[in-house]
């Protein structure tokens, strides 16, 4: 059964900042992995779509990348603002008929102005 | 602009009663999905549909039915036989090229 892994649980880093969070999955045998970021209290906004075909995807001040072999993926983003504020979630779908997303538990990162 | 909403934002539910959320979307997805969050816990999967009229238990459908007689809607019903159903409920749909989600719908037993 799939497992997925975030690192850290929690993040606080002054704005301006670049960071990277991580991403961990056991089983290599995946469709694609999807970025979220959830505010508190809302609904889950995707930021970033992998295909297991693709080393990267990059959307602003956004980075993920994906290494299937060693089952991570990283999230990089640039000179930080405090409305980056929010819960980021990894997610692997891994097809073949699965039918679901697996999610990490998420990492709440917080920038101080 | 297409999207998914889920209705109502909060909803109170008492003890031993059957409680239905709400979910359309008008992006044309085949597959819906419920997913049910716990603080400490992630996402996990109740409920999914991949076509009109057929649906597939998840993780943890115990206690929860859905119905699926149109493609933009999936409602979630809640039953008396869910002991614990204080949570936040998002739902999904997705056509091969990742999740949309919805707002969400915090369940709160009172």
């Amino acid at each position: 059964k799939q497992e997925v892994t975030q690192i850290p649980a929690a993040l606080s880093v002054p704005e301006g900042e670049n960071l990277v969070l991580n991403c961990s999955f056991t089983d290599s045998a995946i469709y694609n992995l999807q970025w979220f970021r959830q505010d508190p209290g809302k609904g889950l906004t995707s930021l970033l779509l992998i295909q297991s075909s693709q080393r990267e995807q990059t959307s602003g001040r956004l980075n993920a990348s994906l290494d299937k072999s060693s089952g991570r993926s990283t999230l990089y983003i640039a000179a930080s603002q405090p409305g980056d504020s929010a819960t980021y979630l990894c997610a692997v779908d891994s097809g073949a008929g699965s039918y679901q997303l697996t999610f990490g538990k998420g990492t709440k990162l917080s920038v101080i102005p | 602009d297409g999207g998914i909403t889920q209705s109502p934002k909060y909803l109170f539910r008492k003890e031993g009663q059957n409680v239905t959320l709400s979910c359309e979307q008008n992006l044309n997805h085949d597959a819906m999905y419920w997913y049910r969050q716990d603080p400490g816990q992630g996402l996990r999967l109740i409920y999914y549909s991949q076509i009109v009229n057929d649906f597939q238990k998840g993780d943890i459908a115990e206690g929860y039915s859905v119905s699926r007689e149109k493609k933009e809607s999936f409602p979630l019903t809640v039953t008396s036989a869910q002991k614990n159903p204080t949570a936040f409920y998002l739902c999904a749909s997705e056509r091969g090229a990742g999740y949309t989600f919805g707002s969400g719908t915090r369940l709160t037993v009172v």
